[in-house]
């Protein structure tokens, strides 16, 4: 079955110990994101990679970091969480992110990540 | 860069009649526009793009309109159903862009 697997679902931990969110995706795609939910400000973009050692920032960046070492996965990592980033967390993924019909590849998400800082 | 304003934040209709809910963005470069899905505690789900070349787009009961020269597009839902309760997000990207900006969301409740 075609999916995003993000791990774990909920995650409740304490300000400035590090933790990593995984995430994994099995349709070969290039394109992989991190997306942060809250209430009214809708899905805001963390992070982006188009390709294997290829990453971007976007939106809101800080305090985050990615990796992209394998195609499959992209892991987002909290060198130091504060209770500002208590938030949902989804990966994402889509494919041909080079290919110029890449515009209307539509996002696969993950089931999502609910971290709490406290 | 794009910002994307999403109304109304809640919506509340009858079962049966339409909801309409309205998207403008800021940059005139963007033309593709998808709209997303989001039952409680689930992922969001593609419903419906269009693209900047098409003005309106039709799958069954969901619609989504564009007007490029206003920067407004719009999803309707004709004869709503209690599983049409959701969350719905619009976006919108720049061609071979990479970045998706979305909508703050809207939360509709379709009451039965």
């Amino acid at each position: 079955e075609a999916q995003v697997t993000q791990n774990p679902r909920y995650l409740i931990t304490v300000t400035g110990k590090k933790l990593t969110v995984t995430c994994s995706q099995n349709m070969n795609h290039e394109y992989m994101s991190w997306y942060r939910q809250d209430p009214g400000l809708g899905l805001r973009q963390i992070y982006y990679s188009m390709n294997v050692e290829v990453t971007d920032k976007g939106d809101v960046p800080e305090g985050y970091k990615v990796s992209r070492k394998e195609k499959r996965n992209f892991p987002l990592i909290l060198e130091s969480p504060s209770p500002n980033q208590t938030s949902l967390y989804f990966c994402a993924s889509r494919g041909q992110a080079v290919a110029q019909l890449s515009y209307n590849s539509p996002l696969h998400f993950g089931n999502g990540t609910r971290l709490t800082v406290t | 860069g794009e910002n994307v304003e999403q109304h109304p934040s809640t919506l509340s209709v009858q079962e049966g009649d339409s909801a309409v809910i309205k998207c403008t963005y800021s940059d005139s470069a963007s033309n593709y526009f998808p709209w997303y899905k989001q039952e409680l505690g689930k992922r969001p789900q593609l419903i419906i793009d269009i693209r900047s070349n098409v003005g309106e787009k039709k799958d069954q009961r969901i619609a989504v309109t564009l007007n490029k020269t206003a920067k407004h597009f719009s999803l309707h839902i004709t004869e709503t159903q209690p599983e049409d309760s959701a969350v719905y997000f619009c976006a919108a990207r720049r061609n071979a862009g990479n970045m998706l900006t979305f909508g703050g969301g809207t939360r509709l409740m379709v009451k039965p």
